[in-house]
């Protein structure tokens, strides 16, 4: 079955750490996403890419990078200038081909926690 | 630009009951409206989307949404609730006329069914 892969589900980084969170899809997808979820809140976009070798920043990239060398791969890496890293991470794909959902297919989120 | 609302954060409703999950959203040219779901520890699941045609859209799970142009709204319908239906909804829209593919979400709706 195609789909989203986000690994690894559960991750600690120390003070001062840059870890790399690792979104890998099957679909042929074009469109990328990483969106950042807190506790009772809602979605916030950190980074999108629409096609290889090209990405954008969304509405909090700060402390964060991306890179999009191949279409199916769109890893995130936090780094330690993100404050406040710990929070639950989506990668998110879409396409508009012909007979495409036009909406977002989800991976299944990581959730980081700052030990 | 483009915008979603989803004007409650709770909802509960008795199991059995019909329940109502509110969305409106702003656009410029034509939207694109979708629902998702999210159960704890989880990604988001599509459920249904409204793109064209018949304004009343069915879904998975015995959900429907109803899109209401004049009062720009996409409000998340089921006639009869289940406990297992108790979870954290989002709605997204996309302006199509802008030729992107992003959405933006609305900041989700936890809807709790009562046994």
């Amino acid at each position: 079955d195609g789909g989203i892969t986000q690994s690894p589900k559960y991750l600690f980084r120390k003070e001062g750490q840059n870890v790399t969170l690792s979104c890998e899809q099957n679909l042929n997808h074009d469109a990328m996403y990483w969106y950042r979820q807190d506790p009772g809140q809602g979605l916030r976009l950190i980074y999108y890419s629409q096609i290889v070798n090209d990405f954008q920043k969304g509405d909090i990239a700060e402390g964060y990078s991306v890179s999009r060398e191949k279409k199916e791969s769109f890893p995130l890496t936090v780094t330690s200038a993100q404050k406040n890293p710990t929070a639950f991470y989506l990668c998110a794909s879409s396409s508009d081909r012909v007979g495409a959902n036009y909406g977002y297919t989800f991976g299944s989120g990581t959730r980081l926690t700052v030990v | 630009a483009q915008s979603v609302a989803q004007p409650e954060d709770q909802v509960n409703v008795a199991e059995g009951n019909p329940l109502t999950v509110k969305c409106t959203y702003s656009v410029s040219g034509n939207p694109y409206l979708f629902w998702y779901v999210q159960y704890p520890n989880r990604g988001l699941q599509f459920l249904l989307k409204y793109i064209t045609g018949d304004n009343l859209v069915k879904g998975s799970y015995g959900f429907e949404a109803e899109f209401n142009k004049s009062q720009t709204s996409f409000h998340l319908k089921k006639p009869s609730a289940l406990v297992s239906d108790s979870a954290l909804y989002f709605c997204a829209v996309r302006d199509i006329s802008f030729g992107n593919e992003k959405l933006t979400f609305g900041t989700g709706t936890r809807l709790t069914i009562i046994p």
